[in-house]
């Protein structure tokens, strides 16, 4: 256990449902990121935070994809209109960029499964 | 962030030493050398990072040749527990600092 936590774990939904995942970090860390792996690849970042300001994302994957972290705290990842291409594994993870070091503590994932 | 290459897959015995190699021969100078590992339905964990000296932690060991092109990295003495999908990235620590993931190393380790 890193610390990171997300929720659900798992999530099946029908195609054109609307869903949203929450991220929630080491109490410390002002750096939160999203990232999605689908089977057989690596890990694919997709957006991130610095205290609640978003600072990259034009890497989610369309439009329908949004994050918020509204505190500084928790975050979530929300999928407007699911399609099947959606299912994947969505992975949160935190840092602590004062003090310089930046090994990323990822949480269990939730797997989303679009049928 | 420059590019790695990882062989797909390996095998190990138990009890004896892993070592992973990667090659990353477009690293800037700037650039750091980290790895991570995923073991099976679980979010990557990370092991260990270096620049150019070479590193020890109490997990593994990180050997980075002097012209920072390739490293290696060194399980001891490899448990069942160890075998994961390991990942070489290579990046530097300012900035985004997101993680660019390859496929990584496939590692089994056989009882």
């Amino acid at each position: 256990d890193t610390g990171v936590s997300q929720d659900p774990r798992h999530k099946i939904t029908k195609r054109g449902q609307n869903v949203t995942f929450r991220c929630d970090p080491i109490s410390e860390h002002n750096r939160l990121y999203w990232y999605r792996q689908t089977l057989g690849q690596g890990p694919e970042f997709l957006t991130y935070f610095q205290n609640e300001a978003q600072l990259e994302k034009s890497r989610l994957l369309s439009d329908r994809f949004s994050a918020e972290r509204p505190k500084g705290s928790f975050s979530t990842l929300e999928i407007q209109r699911t399609e099947q291409g959606d299912s994947a594994m969505y992975l949160c993870a935190s840092t602590l960029t004062s003090g310089g070091s930046y090994e990323q503590y990822f949480g269990p994932g939730t797997r989303l499964t679009v049928t | 962030d420059a590019k790695t290459t990882q062989p797909p897959s390996m095998d190990c015995a138990e009890g004896r030493a892993a070592n992973l190699p990667c090659n990353h021969s477009t690293i800037s100078g700037n650039e750091y050398v980290y790895w991570y590992r995923q073991i099976h339905s679980q979010g990557p964990q990370y092991i260990i990072h270096g620049l150019k000296n070479n590193e020890t932690n109490e997990m593994a060991s990180l050997i980075i040749t002097e012209d920072r092109k390739s490293s290696t990295l060194i399980l001891p003495h490899a448990t069942l527990r160890d075998t994961a999908v390991y990942y070489c990235i290579v990046r530097v620590d300012s900035g985004a600092n997101n993680l660019f993931f390859g496929t990584g190393t496939r590692l089994t380790v056989i009882p």
